[in-house]
């Protein structure tokens, strides 16, 4: 199956300042990149996503970029607030007799400094 | 909407005992899944489903049965706690197989 390495697992910035988290994966017939936050306390939500067929995404402040050919991909967070601060997943989806599974990298805790 | 709506919040087994941990969503989604989250591990597929009637296993399927007898429903049963089963477990839908999933707000689970 598909296997997704997430860095850094901590991640501390000062507010104002751009935060990066990067993710691997495996699988070259992986399709669909999603982000998710999850607050203390609850499940998580999800922020952006990416399919394979497009480079770049952006939505505000956040913004999604993929490399097929390395099979990275990546999260820019942008003038960061201190409620960004969460735990950051990405996932990658299941392909072939694995389709319909979403495969999480381990997280990394985001704290923003005010 | 509610969506996805998961109870109990919070559960203490003693070893051996068994429970159910219920997941209910009312969007209509075809895919259901339940993940455990643990500390430095992410979260892990335990198992999922692809519509009524259809259930596949996950990453760790050892020790959990599922059913998925409704679209709406997806309970998470263990059969014997042990614990290592101590994890807070979350149930996820999605409308189809890349789509984005929404979860639940979760069950601490503690097994003494």
């Amino acid at each position: 199956g598909e296997n997704v390495e997430q860095h850094p697992s901590t991640l501390s910035v000062q507010e104002g300042d751009s935060a990066v988290i990067k993710c691997t994966y495996s699988d070259s017939a992986s399709n669909y990149f999603p982000w998710y936050k999850q607050e203390l306390g609850k499940g998580p939500q999800l922020i952006i996503d990416i399919r394979s067929n497009v480079g770049k995404k952006k939505d505000q402040r956040i913004a999604v970029t993929l490399n097929k050919t390395a099979k990275h991909f990546s999260l820019h967070i942008t003038e960061t607030q201190p409620e960004d601060s969460a735990v950051y997943f990405c996932a990658a989806s299941g392909a072939g007799s694995t389709l319909g599974r979403l495969y999480f990298g381990r997280g990394t805790q985001l704290t923003v400094w005010p | 909407n509610a969506g996805v709506t998961q109870t109990p919040k919070f559960q203490v087994l003693k070893t051996g005992q068994s429970m159910t941990l219920q997941c209910a969503q009312d969007m209509n989604h075809e895919y259901m899944s339940w993940y455990r989250q643990d500390p430095g591990m992410g979260l892990r597929l335990i198992h999922y489903s692809v519509g009524a009637g259809i259930t596949d296993q996950g990453e760790v399927p050892n020790g959990y049965n599922v059913s998925r007898s409704t679209t709406e429903d997806f309970p998470l049963r263990l059969l014997s706690a042990a614990p290592s089963q101590t994890s807070v477990y979350f149930c996820a839908s999605s409308y189809g197989p890349e789509s984005p999933l929404h979860f639940g707000n979760g069950t601490r689970l503690t097994v003494t």
